[in-house]
């Protein structure tokens, strides 16, 4: 069995300071992660992926995320906020193979002001 | 770029009618699969198919079925809509080898049910 848990519905962020989402998730097994973005309007795009290698994760447009097993966290960071960052987030966790479906978190609307 | 379509990006019906939703990918995947999208729920898998004519109901199925009679398209039926089924409806695909996680989305089919 696997969920997810994103901690905040909303977060609001000034443009130029750092961005912070917040996911948890518990699965019997060796965990694959993702993070999805959603524009308005907009079907998803994968932002970044874990996969048992590398803790730390980079993805597109200056996004990375920490996987922290003790924890249980998979939380997505970006140093600078920018405006075109507003925008819904999922989290998702899944086995790392076979047809395993995914566990998509209930999403974190971010809000950037100037 | 892997370009997943969905035909129709806004939809208005009656309650009882018969609904298609139609998505076709360019990227010759194997998976394809059919998620609902509501307000502080995340997605919710409806339907997938591993191959032509293979469908599996995901977590919500009731009130759908689908269509999978060419590799490229993969249809999502209400046969008789219900205002329950006013939604975002999120298609995808994925490639075999590919992570479970790493979907392709479309741009979605928002379908109102009066």
């Amino acid at each position: 069995a696997q969920s997810v848990t994103q901690l905040d519905s909303h977060v609001s962020v000034s443009e130029g300071t750092p961005v912070l989402l917040r996911c948890n998730y518990s699965s019997s097994y060796s965990p694959s992660l993702f993070w999805y973005v959603q524009h308005p309007n907009k079907g998803l795009q994968l932002l970044l992926k874990y996969t048992s290698a590398a803790t730390l994760v980079k993805g597109i447009n200056g996004f990375e995320a920490e996987f922290k097993k003790s924890e249980t966290s998979f939380h997505l960071t970006k140093p600078s906020a920018h405006m075109s960052d507003a925008a819904e987030y999922f989290c998702v966790v899944t086995l790392i193979s076979g047809y395993s479906t995914l566990t998509f978190g209930k999403g974190t609307m971010l809000l950037v002001s100037p | 770029d892997v370009k997943v379509t969905q035909s129709s990006r806004y939809l208005v019906k009656r309650t009882g009618e018969k609904v298609f939703l139609e998505c076709v990918q360019d990227m010759d995947h194997e998976n394809m699969f059919w998620y609902r999208q509501d307000p502080g729920l995340g997605l919710r898998l409806i339907y997938f198919s591993y191959d032509v004519k293979m469908k599996e109901k995901g977590d919500i199925p009731e009130g759908y079925s689908v269509s999978r009679e060419k590799k490229e398209r993969f249809s999502l039926i209400l046969e008789s809509a219900s205002t329950n089924q006013t939604s975002m409806y999120l298609c995808a695909s994925r490639g075999t080898g590919a992570l479970p996680g790493e979907l392709f989305f479309g741009e979605g089919s928002r379908l109102t049910v009066l």
